[in-house]
């Protein structure tokens, strides 16, 4: 069975740092991985999306890389504003179609 | 392009009561998905449908959950009765296949009370 895990669940920055979002998952069988952005009390906006042959997508300020035979993904945010202030999903897809998500990661990014 | 339409965004019940939820998928996107997702807690699967067929079930709680797809587009989720435990975000998510990724709707916050 697959398990995504992010660590930490909580990350607080002060505005203009770059930072590093985590996501692991225990089967490398995968065929893509999925980055996600939730405001509060909203829906799931997609981010990046890499294709389990790529190792890296950029969108802007945001670059996702994966390492799917180490199981590990990450999400780099460069000169973070407070308006990243989210909680980011990390999920991966398998064989069966079925998403598979992390718990997330909540960040503040302080004035 | 619209995206996944969901409605409603809100419901708030009493415990027993039925709940229906509804979902408007990208046009063209044969697969639709219904996740829940919990307070601090990642989305799940709770039923997948391919066209009009539910292909992976195996999540939904059949004794109370049910879901339709009729004609291969939107989809209802009904809860029938509403526990206090239903509470949560359940989302809608449409795909034209793995390889495109997934996206999703706004998600109806139910509380049941």
């Amino acid at each position: 069975k697959q398990e995504v895990t992010q660590i930490p669940a909580a990350l607080s920055v002060p505005e203009g740092e770059n930072l590093v979002l985590n996501c692991s998952f225990t089967d490398s069988a995968i065929y893509n991985l999925q980055w996600f952005r939730q405001d509060p009390g909203k829906g799931l906006t997609s981010l990046l999306l890499i294709q389990s042959s790529q190792r890296e997508q950029t969108s802007g300020r945001l670059n996702a890389s994966l390492d799917k035979s180490s199981g590990r993904s990450t999400l780099y945010i460069a000169a973070s504003q407070p308006g990243d202030s989210a909680t980011y999903l990390c999920a991966v897809s398998g064989a069966n179609s079925k998403l598979t998500f992390g718990k997330g990661i909540t960040l503040s990014v302080r004035p | 392009e619209a995206g996944v339409v969901q409605s409603p965004r809100y419901k708030i019940i009493e415990k027993k009561q039925p709940v229906a939820f509804w979902c408007n998928p990208i046009s063209g996107h044969n697969t639709l998905y219904w996740y829940r997702q919990n307070l601090g807690q990642g989305p799940e699967l709770l039923i997948r449908y391919e066209n009009e067929e539910a292909v992976d079930d195996s999540q939904l709680p059949k004794d109370r959950f049910s879901a339709e797809r009729l004609k291969g587009v939107d989809s209802t989720l009904k809860i029938q009765p509403a526990e206090l435990g239903d509470s949560a975000v359940y989302l809608c998510a449409s795909s034209q296949g793995t390889f495109y990724g997934y996206t999703f709707g706004s998600g109806t916050r139910l509380t049941v009370v």
